[in-house]
């Protein structure tokens, strides 16, 4: 079974810190990677995503993410967090041919101004 | 744009009553829609994949015949929750899958509370 995990669950930074959040996934073979976003009172959106290819991935709002194999890993990272990406964080995975997604726990980000 | 709305974003019912919720992809077809459910402060947890004119598959532990999925065309599918009680109070969620995707794409949610 998959499984996927975010150790960290609730990060407070202040503004202009740098940012990483973990994800670990617990799968053999080759898997699909993603981050996604919740806004306070908002929908999921997709941050980025990793189907294959340069195992460093670039999404949207200056968020990028690394997947290592060797590892089971797909951090999210960002140089410099600004107050507007306080939200909650949820990575999820899948295999490929498989549509279900697995999520993480999430972890809440807050980012103090 | 892929959008997918939930309609309604909230609703109140009584213990014992059913209660609809429609997701509809906006403007593409979903072959492939899925439903989810949100505990207050965790994560999504995958109750059915539904695929348009089949039959939808549930996920271990989800009763189907509580939950009732249909996706009768590629732009719609509705959850029925039949006979609702309070712990079925939670946040529903869907996605949509385009044929041939890979990335699902979300609706804004339905807040239920059985009172």
């Amino acid at each position: 079974a998959q499984s996927v995990s975010q150790h960290n669950h609730h990060v407070i930074l202040s503004e202009a810190a740098s940012l990483e959040l973990g994800c670990n996934y617990s799968y053999g073979g080759t898997v699909n990677l993603f981050w996604y976003v919740q806004y306070p009172g908002q929908h999921l959106q997709l941050l980025l995503k990793y189907f294959s290819g340069d195992p460093l991935v670039k999404g949207i709002k200056g968020f990028e993410a690394e997947f290592i194999k060797s590892k089971f890993s797909f951090n999210l990272r960002k140089p410099s967090v600004q107050w507007s990406d306080t939200a909650e964080y949820f990575c999820a995975v899948n295999a490929p041919g498989a549509n279900n997604l697995f999520f993480g726990t999430g972890t809440r980000l807050t980012v103090i101004p | 744009g892929a959008v997918v709305s939930q309609h309604p974003s909230w609703v109140i019912c009584k213990s014992g009553t059913s209660v609809k919720i429609e997701c509809r992809s906006l403007d593409f077809q979903a072959t492939t829609m899925f439903w989810y459910r949100q505990f207050p402060k965790q994560s999504l947890m995958l109750m059915a994949t539904s695929n348009e004119g089949s039959k939808a598959t549930y996920e271990q532990g989800v009763e189907k015949d509580k939950f009732l999925i249909n996706h009768a065309s590629l732009t719609l599918s509705t959850l029925t929750v039949t006979s609702a009680h309070p712990e079925d109070s939670s946040f529903y969620i869907c996605s949509a899958m385009r044929e041939n995707g890979r990335e699902q794409f979300f609706g804004p949610g339905t807040r239920l509370t059985v009172l």
